[in-house]
Order: C-alpha cells, then structure tokens, then sequence
C-alpha cells in the first residue's frame, strides 16, 4: 500500500523562475488537497479536488498559482514567478470517497519543500 | 472567523510523565475537531477525531482527547509518554462535511528527556 507521494521532495529556485510540483494520491482516493505550511505555523489550505474538478480555491492562492488534476489521479501545482515569501512547505493530502473515511480524515504526503532565493 | 490556538510552542516532558497538549478553537457552528501528529520527515498523521457523542475520544498511539464545548477546548493528552512521541502535535477543526478545508492551529512540539 502506497502513501501520498510528492515530487520533487526539495527545490531550490531563483526568485523569478516557474516551479512545479506534483502529488500521486492514494490510488481511488477521488478527493486531493493542497496545503502550504510556513515555518511556525500549521498548514494553511489552498485548494480541493473531488476527481478532476477544482471545488475550492483560497484565497491565498494568487493568480501566480494554479494547480490541475487532469485525469482525477495526480496533481500538479505550479507557482510562476516565484518570490521570497513562496518558500515553505507544500503538502498535498487525499480522502477516500464519501462513507469509507471520516470528513476531515485526510492523507497526507511527506511534502515538498521549496526554497526560493 | 474560524481559529485554532495551540498555546505552547514547545513542551517537554519525562519519558513515563503524563502530557496535555491544549487546544482552544473559535468556530461559528458545530465543530469537528481533529488532532493531527508530524513526525520528522514524515506526513501528518491523524490520532483521533471528534464530531459528536461521547466527549471523551480515543485515538491511535495511546492518545485520547477531550471536547469540552463550554471552553472552546479539545486537549489532547496522553497518560505515559514515550520517547517515540516526540514530534510537532497540530489540533485542527473543520465544518461536517466531505471536502472540507481544515483551519490548523500553529502547532506544539514535543520533546520527550530520558
């Protein structure tokens, strides 16, 4: 049994430069989330997936950011023109369909941490 | 505003001491309440979840919590701790409903002295 898993685990970019993160859920996990966390703080939601579609989207996710999920199985997150403040930790998480899991019990991956200079 | 305080940044405890780690939430309806463990290098893991009944909830590793509905709290505790404990505890709450998106609080981490 697979975890979530992210790639790449680290990335060092230059300010400026586009960058691009992926996330493969649990496989028939139909719901896949994305969280950023910052140093000292817990996760903060950015966006949600129930199969293809993007059901939700926060605020904190400026236009520099979009994620997909093409097919309904993995993920793709993409920050263009990175800036200092993008540097943290980006988690993605999956839930099983309704009634084989709790709401709110999600799955998280080991992240992907992103260092932007 | 949806809120979550986890008042200690840090804690420290004896291997075999008991442990309470405090959770106060702000939320405009019935909450459902979450506490989540990260271990070095690894994912959050959930330990144990509340949405309604009995107000004492039992989770993984030993761990239980409290919902206490007048005081906004749900404390996590665990009555011996082991050195494989140490880690950053994060409480969370969210609304009733799958696709939810969890307010996390800020996190307390857990060092356990031999």
């Amino acid at each position: 049994d697979t975890g979530v898993s992210q790639d790449p685990r680290h990335k060092i970019t230059k300010r400026g430069q586009n960058v691009t993160f992926r996330c493969d859920p649990i496989s028939e996990h139909n719901r896949l989330y994305w969280y950023r966390q910052t140093l000292g703080q817990g996760p903060e939601f950015l966006t949600y997936f129930q199969n293809e579609a993007q059901l939700e989207k926060s605020r904190l996710l400026s236009d520099r950011f979009s994620a997909e999920r093409p097919k309904g199985s993995f993920s793709t997150l993409e920050i263009q023109r990175t800036e200092q403040g993008d540097s943290a930790m980006y988690l993605c998480a999956s839930s099983p369909p309704s009634g084989v899991a709790s709401p709110g019990e999600l799955f998280f991956g080991e992240g992907s941490r992103l260092t932007v200079l | 505003a949806q809120s979550v305080t986890q008042p200690d940044i840090h804690i420290t405890v004896s291997e075999g001491a008991s442990l309470e780690l405090r959770c106060n939430y702000s939320y405009g309806a019935t909450p459902y309440l979450f506490w989540y463990v990260q271990s070095p290098g690894q994912g959050l893991q959930l330990l144990l979840k509340y949405f309604s009944g009995d107000t004492l909830v039992q989770g993984i590793k030993g761990f239980e919590a409290e919902f206490k509905r007048s005081q906004s709290s749900f404390n996590l505790r665990k009555p011996s701790v082991h050195w494989s404990d140490a880690a950053e505890y994060f409480c969370a709450v969210g609304p009733l409903e799958y696709g939810n998106k969890l307010v996390f609080g800020a996190g307390t981490i857990l060092r356990v002295k031999s």
